[in-house]
């Protein structure tokens, strides 16, 4: 267990639709990330957060959108849902100082399927 | 653009046979290096990371890689695999302390017992 939650694990929904992913940092990390993984792309980086302000932006689709709230659990809302759009969504965190060393502690996931 | 690559996507060992999984990364700056491991089912987790001195690093269950900078590489390696090693191995780079920790593609293990 890697002290990371998310929520929900499954999600089936349609094209067209709005869906938020809800994740907990492990307790004392301010950092969240967020990271897609689908089988021809690979794990790609979405978006970082620190302590509720937004850190590093990777390759997130204007449809996506994602917050850290003051409590530091992220969500991250996915808009006008596309097929392509169906993958795994880990979030992870890192070590309570801030600072970027790499070392994350990831989620189980959150599966997504879009029909 | 700076990226990762793994070239074995797939990888196929008996038992007790000798590992090793490329991984090499394009970017001229300081690095850190690291190595994930997602076994079935379950989430990602660290293997081991290099962050500087020796430039070979040993991780958890008999795990080790090494850091070469001349080549951009930071091959993982385990002398004798074992079935629990079935698993999808990243790899994965920190590029001058960003904030994007770039993952490669995965390289999928399959042990036969």
């Amino acid at each position: 267990d890697s002290g990371v939650t998310q929520t929900p694990k499954h999600l089936i929904t349609a094209t067209g639709q709005r869906v938020t992913l809800r994740c907990s940092p492990r307790s004392g990390d301010l950092s969240v990330y967020w990271y897609q993984q689908s089988l021809d792309q690979g794990l790609q980086f979405l978006i970082q957060y620190y302590n509720g302000e937004e850190r590093a932006k990777g390759n997130i689709l204007e449809r996506f959108s994602a917050q850290q709230f003051p409590d530091l659990h992220s969500e991250l809302n996915l808009s006008s849902l596309e097929l392509g759009d169906s993958a795994l969504y880990f979030c992870a965190s890192s070590n309570p100082q801030g600072t970027n060393t790499g070392e994350l502690f990831f989620g189980e996931g959150s599966r997504l399927t879009v029909l | 653009a700076q990226s990762v690559s793994q070239h074995n996507h797939h990888v196929i060992l008996s038992e007790a046979a000798s590992l090793e999984l490329g991984c090499n990364y394009s970017y001229g700056g300081t690095v850190n290096l690291f190595w994930y491991v997602q076994y079935p089912g379950q989430h990602l987790q660290l293997l081991l990371k290099y962050f500087s001195g020796d430039p070979l690093v040993k991780g958890i269950k008999g795990f080790e890689a090494e850091f070469i900078k001349s080549k951009f590489s930071f091959n993982l390696r385990k002398p004798s695999v074992q079935w629990s090693d079935t698993a999808e191995y990243f790899c994965a780079v920190l590029m001058d302390s960003s904030y994007k920790l770039i993952f490669g593609s995965g390289t999928r293990l399959l042990v036969r017992p």
